[in-house]
């Protein structure tokens, strides 16, 4: 079956520390990988996607990156938080049956 | 510019109500429309609508999609206080990108 795993699955880091939120995916092979992030009581953002490994497209500008090292890993990263970046991040990638975009269980971090 | 655009933001009624969600589109490329329901954590995935005119159910819960409007609503009957969560609509392009409305928040107070 395919699943999806991120982790972890709280954080609460300092302004200026960095960030490294990992996703993995199990069960498929060269799937279209995501990261959004959602604020509270909002909507999903797309941050990143990425369709291989080491091809990454960024949808919003901002102080984070994405990297994709392995088929079935992706990574967001941060050199220096800031405050905006608190909020509910998600990986998610598209499973085939059903045919939907599935959701990891997300990151909850708080930038303080 | 891609957009979603999902009303009310915001909608408290009283168990046993039928409420009625709104989902409006502007996108190129459009592949399907896509309903998910978030409580606490990652969201569910209820249905998904390419065709126009065809109404999904599941149980409670119904949509229907008209693409020459470019809209789509969801409709739940007999609400229960499980059925409180956030509602969003997103639009499927067709580089397998999705494109999420701000969602609605549904409160069904007992």
């Amino acid at each position: 079956s395919q699943t999806i795993h991120q982790w972890p699955a709280t954080l609460v880091q300092p302004v200026g520390s960095p960030l490294s939120l990992e996703c993995t995916v199990e069960g498929t092979s060269n799937p279209n990988l995501y990261w959004y992030r959602q604020a509270a009581g909002r909507g999903l953002q797309l941050l990143f996607y990425s369709v291989g490994i080491g091809q990454i497209s960024s949808e919003v500008p901002q102080n984070l990156s994405a990297s994709r090292p392995q088929d079935r890993q992706f990574i967001l990263s941060s050199k220096k938080l800031l405050l905006s970046d608190s909020g509910f991040y998600l990986c998610a990638f598209f499973r085939d049956r059903p045919y939907e975009q599935y959701f990891g269980p997300g990151t909850r971090l708080t930038v303080t | 510019e891609d957009k979603v655009v999902q009303s009310p933001l915001s909608l408290v009624v009283h168990e046993g109500d039928t409420v009625t969600l709104n989902c409006s589109y502007e996108v190129t490329n459009f592949r399907s429309l896509l309903w998910y329901k978030q409580e606490k954590k990652a969201p569910t995935f209820l249905f998904m609508l390419t065709s126009s005119g065809i109404e999904k159910k599941s149980g409670r819960l119904s949509s229907i999609l008209d693409k020459k409007e470019l809209f789509s609503i969801l409709n739940i009957t007999a609400t229960q206080t499980g059925d409180s969560a956030i509602y969003l609509c997103a639009v499927l392009l067709g580089a397998q990108k999705l494109v999420f409305g701000q969602g609605t928040r549904l409160t069904i107070n007992p």
